[in-house]
């Protein structure tokens, strides 16, 4: 059984605080995906990583950056969190080639005030 | 322009009715489509995809390329259906691209 854990499922920072949201993966996927997701939004990409060290951006990668230092972890980082930022954030995971399911994270709530 | 609408934000049915959540899509080639469904306090998951002609939960989805659409149908809707649907295409470059989501409210 696939399992995608994110580090925390609720959290609340300051403005202008460097945060880290940390995702794990156990099923040895070579693609690993950062979305946000709001209300009337839906899904938005913001990074993936389809191999460790390797990321590309997604559709809105502003404010935000990545690290994949070992295929199993994808972290995204918000250098400075702003107001707008506050979202849920999505992790996801996906064999190589695309066509696979993508396996989500849990989520995690974001509050920047 | 490579673009999945799903033209309700929501959907009210009674239980026993028949649902029918709508997709569609502009593509060029030929398409890879998914519906993909979050339960209250769950995480999303994978409903069902085109290409295995499926039937999950007793939802089918039928890929009518006249019509670019794909949408989700269930002839008899159980409370339990509730939740939010996203439709989903998979183009060339393999970065799925999203529908903002239908939330289905099955009402007993």
């Amino acid at each position: 059984d696939v399992k995608v854990t994110q580090s925390s499922r609720y959290l609340v920072k300051r403005t202008g605080e460097k945060v880290f949201l940390e995702c794990v993966q156990d099923m040895d996927h070579e693609n690993m995906f950062w979305y946000r997701q709001d209300p009337g939004l839906g899904l938005r990409l913001i990074y993936f990583s389809y191999d460790v060290k390797m990321k590309e951006k997604g559709d809105i990668p502003e404010g935000y950056s990545v690290s994949r230092e070992k295929k199993e972890r994808f972290s995204l980082i918000l250098e400075s969190a702003s107001t707008n930022q506050t979202s849920m954030y999505l992790c996801a995971s996906s064999l190589s080639g695309g066509g696979y399911e993508q396996y989500f994270g849990p989520g995690t709530r974001l509050t920047v005030t | 322009a490579q673009r999945v609408t799903q033209p309700e934000k929501l959907l009210s049915v009674f239980k026993g009715a028949p649902v029918e959540l709508k997709c569609n899509y502009s593509y060029s080639g030929s398409p890879e489509l998914f519906w993909y469904v979050q339960y209250s306090r769950q995480r999303l998951q994978l409903l069902l995809r085109h290409i295995s002609r499926e039937s999950i939960k007793g939802f089918t989805a039928d890929l009518n390329k006249g019509e670019t659409s794909f949408h989700l149908k269930k002839p008899f809707a159980q409370e339990e259906d509730s939740a939010m649907y996203y439709c989903a295409l998979l183009p060339h470059n393999r970065k799925l691209i999203w529908g903002l989501g239908t939330s289905l409210a099955v009402n007993p």
